[in-house]
């Protein structure tokens, strides 16, 4: 079975770091683009970022450019979302996505909750 | 950026009831759009690509059509099981990839 299983959420002050991780199982986690999308407490799906299969490019929303940082290791299966400078905002559930031949997204996780409260 | 509008926000439907979600993009997208179901507590999941065609194991009542900047997606008789909430997202112009603020069938 495809699977996508994300991990490392959590409560953390305005300001401080997190790492998310996204462990992919049943497919060839190299074949694809990967990205993360997050959905507010109550709200709407939002688009984060999106990094190549090689780790060549990597894409970012304005609202999260400078900050947070995707990276991937295809030998572990393993896609990163390194959060930092967090601010009230970002508190929102954060998906684990596959994407399919730069188009839709076809494979989602279950989600990793990050509160940023003080 | 291309911003997705979608309407209604919310849509009141009895089982068996046609529904039709709209979905509507700032600039042509071409058909490079889908939509994803969403259930309470749960991830979304991938109804249509392509604006038309059904992700593997969605069954032929869903049905997507539309393409340029008008987009809609017709359950033809709703079942219990359909009551969620429905996202449109564009994957033509990117970054960003964006999504419409959603349609909840209740």
């Amino acid at each position: 079975e495809e699977q996508l299983v994300e991990s490392g959420g959590g409560l953390v002050q305005p300001g401080r770091s997190l790492r998310l991780s996204c462990v992919a199982s049943g497919f060839t986690f190299g074949d694809f683009v990967m990205h993360w999308v997050r959905q507010p407490p109550g709200k709407g799906l939002e688009w984060v970022s999106g990094i190549s299969r090689s780790s060549g490019s990597m894409d970012y929303a304005d609202s999260v450019k400078g900050r947070f940082n995707i990276s991937r290791d295809n030998a572990k299966k393993a896609l990163y979302l390194q959060l930092s400078s967090l601010r009230t905002e970002d508190t929102a559930l954060y998906y684990c996505v596959r994407r399919v031949h730069y188009r839709y997204f076809d494979l989602w996780g279950r989600g990793a909750q990050v509160t940023v409260s003080s | 950026e291309v911003v997705m509008t979608q309407s209604p926000a919310t849509l009141s439907v009895s089982p068996g009831g046609r529904v039709t979600l709209s979905c509507r993009a700032s600039q042509s997208v071409s058909n490079n759009l889908a939509w994803y179901q969403q259930k309470p507590g749960q991830a979304p999941r991938l109804l249509i690509y392509d604006a038309s065609t059904r992700a593997a194991d969605i069954p032929a009542r869903f049905t997507g059509s539309g393409s340029g900047t008008e987009f809609t997606l017709t359950i033809s008789s709703l079942q219990s099981g359909d009551f969620a909430v429905y996202y449109c997202q564009q994957y033509d112009k990117w970054p960003p990839l964006t999504f419409g603020g959603g349609t909840k069938v209740e």
